[in-house]
Formats: structure tokens, sequence, C-alpha cells
């Protein structure tokens, strides 16, 4: 299975600053098609997961602009910009290039 | 709106039997792949498997193969988690989600315990 390793948010961030969560992928995503098959989470306290971000850096629909996406084969960074209160919670990056898919162990925003 | 709604969760013991559904709307059923996730209490999220679209090709993680079972009926809408000879660590609150993971139901919690 293909292990993803999740980095830890020195917490808290202050609102209004930038935010990094990294992810490591024990194998490289990138599809013969080109696409890097990544997904981003967040749980909100309570919430069920919402999805940021898919192929690495497209963002779902109706997802702020302040959320980015980038990275290469096995390295990912997901950017917080000017964080937000509503931003607080737990981010889950996910593998879907080979099965099982596989998730992080989450990396926790709080914030200030 | 899409809405997926998940039910039968409950406590049930070990080596038992359970069958979670899940009901969609808001879209086109039969056009989606499907699958289910679980988290467990306190940790992290653990992808259990997926359905296509007309029920004929299923994927399972290793550690629930032979043991829980996807189906689906699309003219109910309704997605299927069958799951067998349960053990304590299936304990977990279990989301079922459109494939791309756009969308989730609020999860059902199912305790497996003596």
């Amino acid at each position: 299975d293909i292990v993803m390793t999740q980095g830890v948010l020195p917490n808290p961030v202050p609102s209004g600053e930038s935010a990094s969560i990294t992810c490591r992928s024990s194998k490289s995503l990138v599809y013969k098609d080109g696409k890097t098959y990544l997904n981003w989470f967040l749980q909100r306290p309570g919430q069920s997961p919402q999805l940021l971000t898919y192929w690495m850096s497209t963002r779902a629909s109706g997802v702020s602009d302040r959320f980015s996406g980038s990275g290469s084969g096995t390295y990912f960074t997901l950017k917080i910009s000017r964080v937000r209160a509503e931003d607080a919670g737990v981010y889950y990056c996910q593998q879907v290039r080979e099965y099982p898919w596989t998730f992080g162990g989450g990396t926790k925003l709080e914030l200030k | 709106e899409v809405q997926l709604v998940e039910s039968g969760g409950s406590l049930v013991q070990p080596g038992g039997s359970l069958k979670l559904s899940c009901v969609a709307s808001g879209f086109t059923f039969s056009n989606y792949w499907m699958d289910w996730v679980r988290q467990t209490p306190g940790k992290s999220l653990e992808w259990i498997g997926e359905i296509n679209t007309d029920g004929s090709k299923t994927n399972y993680a290793p550690s629930i193969k032979d043991r829980f079972t996807i189906s689906r009926d699309n003219a109910k809408s309704t997605l299927y988690l069958q799951m067998s000879n349960v053990k304590s660590d299936d304990t977990a609150i279990y989301y079922c989600t459109r494939y791309s993971g756009d969308y989730w139901g609020q999860g059902v919690m199912v305790t497996v315990s003596s």
C-alpha cells in the first residue's frame, strides 16, 4: 500500500497569516495521463470531511481560492492564505493513484 | 441539493453481521461510482471500498476483503455495505461518499463489542 505521511503544523496559527500543510507519499502519484492523483480534505469539528482539491491542485466546486495545492510526484503542500476561523479542523491528504486508496494521518489546524 | 444519508449503524457483537444503507438524492445516482470510508475513534480515515455504476465491479481494502460486501440498487438510489464476521477493530463511523469524494454523508456509528 502507498503510505501517506503528513506533517505537523506549529499551532496555533494567527488569524490572517498563511499556513502550509505537507504530505508525502511512499510512491509517485503521477499516472501515465500526467495527472497527479492526490486529494485534500478538511474535516471541521463534528462534521464530515469536505473535498478541497483533487488532481493535486484543482480546487473543488465552491472552495475558496485561499486554498492552493502544489507539489511533485511524492511531496505535496496545501497552502491556506489569510487563515480564518472557519479553516480550523483536521486536514487529510489522500492518494487515489493505486488501490487501496489511502489517507494521511491528518494535520490539525488551530487558530489563535 | 446532493444528499447522502446513511443508516443502519448499531451495537453488534464480535462475529456478528450488520448491513448499512446510504440513500442518495439530488443527483443521478446510477451515473456515479460510490465509496465507503470509515473513521475510527480519534484516528484517521480508512477507505473501505467502491462499486461501479451498475454494480458489476467492486474494489476493496485488504483489511476488510472477504468480510465486507458493497452493493447498490440504482432503482432505489441506495448504496449498501454488508458487514460480516465483525471485529472490535471495525468500530468506527462509516461514511458513504460519491466517488470523487466531493460529497459525503453524515456518517453512521458502528460499535463492535460484547
